[in-house]
């Protein structure tokens, strides 16, 4: 079984509806963490956390929301989805004291 | 701030042929190198580390050295297979305080071809 699971893996939604992305891992990992992958632009952060009671804003937040509901769960979720949200989310999680993290399989997000 | 750079795709090569993607990069600190590989429709897997000056790592016939005078972080492999096609991203990491940060370059597509 894969460590860090996300889902779905697809979604297609219409203009300002509510969406929410998941994320769960099994590897123990405190730190957890919501990129956007774009054509061209590499991937970039979005939000991050380091426990439940810690959430933190990336470079891009805006237009978006994190819960981090257990230490092996962190949700993604957009308000108000706008077409250039389009885009591959990842999820990614990483141990205390080490900087190399560990990506989900990635949901592939188009909004119409 | 922390930045990397990465050679611009695509880069298409012949079965066997040799493959170097140049990585440079802009960094405060002391941070660890990876390169990280995207096969078509999958997420991103660790490929190689370093995590200090002159380290080399290595898997899967890909090397990279950690060249703090130059400030690089080149993937080389002397002979790729078609299996080798995917998207390659050089990204350095950073711990301040608690905080992991992971600043990725754009990513290079290598495509191989019989």
């Amino acid at each position: 079984d894969a460590d860090v699971t996300q889902t779905p893996r697809n979604r297609i939604t219409k203009t300002g509806k509510r969406i929410m992305l998941e994320c769960s891992q099994t590897k123990g990992h405190d730190r957890m963490y919501w990129y956007r992958q774009d054509p061209g632009l590499g991937l970039r952060l979005i939000y991050y956390s380091f426990d439940v009671k810690d959430i933190n804003k990336g470079e891009i937040s805006d237009g978006y929301s994190v819960s981090r509901q257990a230490q092996a769960k962190f949700s993604l979720s957009l308000e108000s989805a706008i077409p250039n949200q389009t885009a591959l989310y990842f999820c990614a999680t990483s141990a205390l004291g080490f900087s190399e993290q560990f990506f989900g399989p990635g949901t592939r997000l188009t909004v119409l | 701030g922390n930045s990397v750079t990465q050679m611009e795709g695509p880069v298409t090569l012949s079965e066997e042929a040799f493959l170097t993607i140049n990585c440079t990069y802009t960094a405060t600190g002391y941070p660890s190198l990876f390169w990280y590989v995207q096969y078509p429709g999958e997420g991103l897997q660790l490929l190689l580390k370093a995590t200090k000056a002159d380290d080399k790592g290595s898997n899967k016939g890909f090397e990279a050295t950690y060249r703090k005078e130059t400030t690089s972080f080149h993937l080389e492999k002397g002979s790729v297979q078609v299996s080798d096609s995917a998207v390659y991203f050089c990204a350095l990491g950073v711990i301040t305080g608690t905080a992991s940060k992971l600043t990725f370059g754009t990513g290079t597509r290598l495509q191989v071809t019989l």
